[in-house]
């Protein structure tokens, strides 16, 4: 396992349509996070998950926004109705349980909606 | 509110100098402080932490000072080299409950110059 993995690295969308993200995190850990981040900025957190439980949804996760985890292993992130402000880079990363606070990205998916 | 912010938005330096990167933070509760290298196209990249019951903590060519009078964090990067250039946020994470996320500054370009 060479780390956190993330597809598509980059999405052109139009406005209005739905898209998801797919986030597979380092196989021995059990939280997994999703972050948002814009241009000049430093990431926001959107929500957390451990193992298949999602525990914490920042309030900038609209309810056009919705993450699972169905088995505790890779983890999505789906954006319904696309707006232009939604057009930014989105970072998956996980730990371990080790009570280590280190979390490891990916490499980010890059949306642009247009 | 809770903020975690950085003195300079950008720092030029000379290649062998020695390169110090400021942050002020303004929650007293955070458990960790951490620093995050982002190189362009990736996603951040563990750097070094420090305790909040720590002073200083030193790694392989930087070293995390936290002043917690004045609510103060650097990261010293010894003998800069051109492959450092890149943008380094300080990040705060609260290990209480079952939450990790990490709240992130805006970032320091830092640009090393040959």
């Amino acid at each position: 396992d060479t780390g956190v993995s993330q597809d598509p690295r980059h999405k052109i969308t139009k406005r209005g349509q739905n898209v998801t993200f797919r986030c597979d995190p380092i196989s021995e850990h059990n939280r997994l996070y999703w972050y948002r981040q814009t241009l000049g900025q430093g990431p926001e957190f959107l929500t957390y998950f451990q193992n298949e439980a999602q525990l914490e949804k920042s309030r900038l996760l609209s309810d056009r926004f919705s993450a699972e985890r169905p088995k505790g292993s890779f983890s999505t992130l789906e954006i319904q109705r696309t707006e232009q402000g939604d057009s930014a880079m989105y970072l998956c990363a996980s730990s371990d349980s080790s009570g280590s606070h280190e979390q490891y990205f990916g490499p980010g998916t890059r949306l642009t909606v247009t | 509110g809770e903020s975690v912010g950085l003195h300079l938005p950008t720092l030029s330096v000379q290649e062998g100098d020695n390169s110090i990167i400021n942050c002020a933070y303004s929650n007293s509760a955070s458990d960790y402080f951490i620093w995050y290298k982002q190189e362009s196209g990736k996603g951040p990249q563990f750097i070094i932490d420090i305790r909040s019951n720590m002073d200083k903590r030193q790694g392989q060519r930087v070293t995390v000072l936290l002043n917690k009078t004045v609510k103060h964090l650097s990261l010293q990067i010894a003998a800069t080299q051109p492959g450092d250039s890149a943008v380094y946020f300080c990040a705060e994470n609260r290990s209480g409950g079952s939450n990790y996320k990490l709240t992130f500054g805006k970032g320091t370009l830092l640009t090393v110059n040959p």
